[in-house]
């Protein structure tokens, strides 16, 4: 199993500016996984983030808006950059899921005013 | 067609009773999740299964590989259980998880 530690848990932030959210792991991942939740949404994949190597990105989602870094096998950061009211939405960190049990953070409940 | 599908969308029930969530897939697969998200945003697994049937508690989850269909029962539903209820199954291709766009319990006192 795996432990997921997210924060923060939530955040009201003012247009413009940049919020970055961070996981931790209590074991060493190969690939974490970062998703959004628009309201009343299911999860969206933003981005698969691997130890030493630039995260992919899916179709819809930038480097440039979402940078991700992943510096070590047990931990890793999102950042929400320029934000716009578009961005409020739940955001996850995950691992597993493809062979393996999948575990998520807490979430990162995120309101842009 | 999504590649998950959830039904219902939305249920309510009132405590003591059975619930059922239905969850069908249009992709061949080797095992299904069954997550339980809070409102509070926190997702958790309650089961991974990839043939017959799993039980945890009052929770039990069944699968059926050549119809492309699983099923989470709820027995003597609790206030407590009210959640989002979400299916996902692996694409093997991007190595990512699917999600059905989630069943929205509320179980009344």
């Amino acid at each position: 199993s795996a432990v997921i530690s997210q924060k923060p848990s939530r955040d009201i932030c003012q247009r413009g500016t940049s919020l970055t959210i961070q996981c931790q792991v209590d074991s060493q991942v190969t690939m974490m996984f970062w998703y959004r939740q628009q309201p009343g949404q299911s999860l969206t994949l933003i981005a698969t983030a691997n130890q030493g190597s630039e995260a992919t990105y899916e179709s819809g989602f930038v480097i440039d808006k979402f940078p991700i870094s992943r510096p070590n096998l047990t931990f890793s950061t999102l950042t929400v950059s320029n934000m716009s009211p578009e961005d409020s939405s739940i955001y996850l960190c995950s691992v597993g899921g493809v062979n393996t049990e999948a575990f998520f953070g807490q979430g990162t409940r995120l309101t842009v005013v | 067609k999504n590649e998950v599908e959830q039904s219902p969308q939305n249920l309510t029930a009132q405590e003591g009773e059975f619930i059922t969530i239905n969850c069908s897939y249009s992709v061949g697969i080797s095992a299904l999740h069954w997550l339980q998200q809070h409102p509070g945003g926190g997702i958790v697994s309650l089961f991974m299964l990839s043939s017959g049937k799993k039980k945890h508690g009052r929770l039990i989850a069944t699968i059926n590989i050549q119809e492309k269909h699983s099923s989470l029962h709820i027995t003597a539903s609790h206030p407590r259980d009210s959640a989002v209820y979400i299916c996902a199954v692996p694409r093997y291709s991007a190595r990512q998880l699917t999600f059905g766009s989630g069943t929205q319990l509320t179980v009344l006192p």
